[in-house]
């Protein structure tokens, strides 16, 4: 079973609105930590945010919000005043704390967002 | 800081060659990853270490690659032989480990078989 669930292939956006890419989740995992990553055309990976599960707070940093919802298991990005540089794809993944020495991310296939002019 | 640096960043090469990528983590790092991302497949986890000692390779396709890590300071990842089926882009990601674990993403390696 999928453990990242990201349901939206491709979005668009129009520029300086806001815009939410969904990332659901699955553990039995009561210890975990969320990421959100940005890859735009040129290729490289990106770090935007992190979310703690026992974290009290929504993440943000800059423009770039998490909407988590614990007991929906949902971790919804939120990019606030889109630009046009925001055009890239967009990957969730989850690290499962309790997992021992397993360092891994399970990585969700990603939301290509576009925003228009 | 420096990233976590990677060469060569593009490599084509003939079906049958060694191919070997290369990866400098960020200084003071203690885990490793090596990553392939294509199209049909997505991004694939191929190995990782911890402290330079690897600790899951079950990722890699088979025995045509091996991945080492001599040091902290750097790892490689070896392709021999090549196969077209073998293009893709290879990441490598350092991260420095607990409390957030992130992983930090190198500007990958664009390798094309022919």
């Amino acid at each position: 079973a999928q453990k990242i669930t990201q349901t939206q292939p491709g979005m668009f956006v129009q520029e300086k609105e806001a815009v939410t890419l969904d990332c659901t989740y699955d553990t039995s995992d009561p210890s975990y930590g969320l990421f959100w990553y940005k890859q735009p055309s040129s290729g490289e990976m990106i770090f935007l945010i992190y979310q703690g599960s026992y974290d009290q707070q929504n993440a943000t940093e800059g423009r770039y919000s998490l909407n988590f919802q614990k007991a929906r298991k949902s971790a919804n990005l939120v990019i606030s005043a889109s630009q046009l540089g925001d055009s890239a794809m967009y990957f969730c993944a989850m690290r499962e704390r309790n997992a021992g020495n397993n360092r891994k991310l399970i990585w969700g296939l990603g939301t290509s967002l576009a925003v228009n002019p | 800081d420096a990233g976590v640096i990677q060469s060569p960043r593009h490599e084509v090469t003939e079906m049958g060659q060694e191919v070997t990528l290369r990866c400098k983590p960020i200084s003071g790092h203690n885990s490793l990853f090596w990553y392939r991302q294509t199209m049909m497949r997505g991004l694939e986890l191929l190995i990782y270490f911890n402290n330079n000692v690897p600790i899951d390779d079950s990722g890699m396709p088979e025995d045509r690659f091996s991945a080492k890590m001599p040091n902290a300071s750097f790892s490689t990842l070896k392709i021999q032989p090549s196969e077209p089926r073998d293009s893709a882009v290879y990441f490598c990601a350092s991260s420095p480990g607990r409390p957030q674990e992130t992983q930090y993403f190198g500007p990958g390696t664009r390798l094309l078989v022919l």
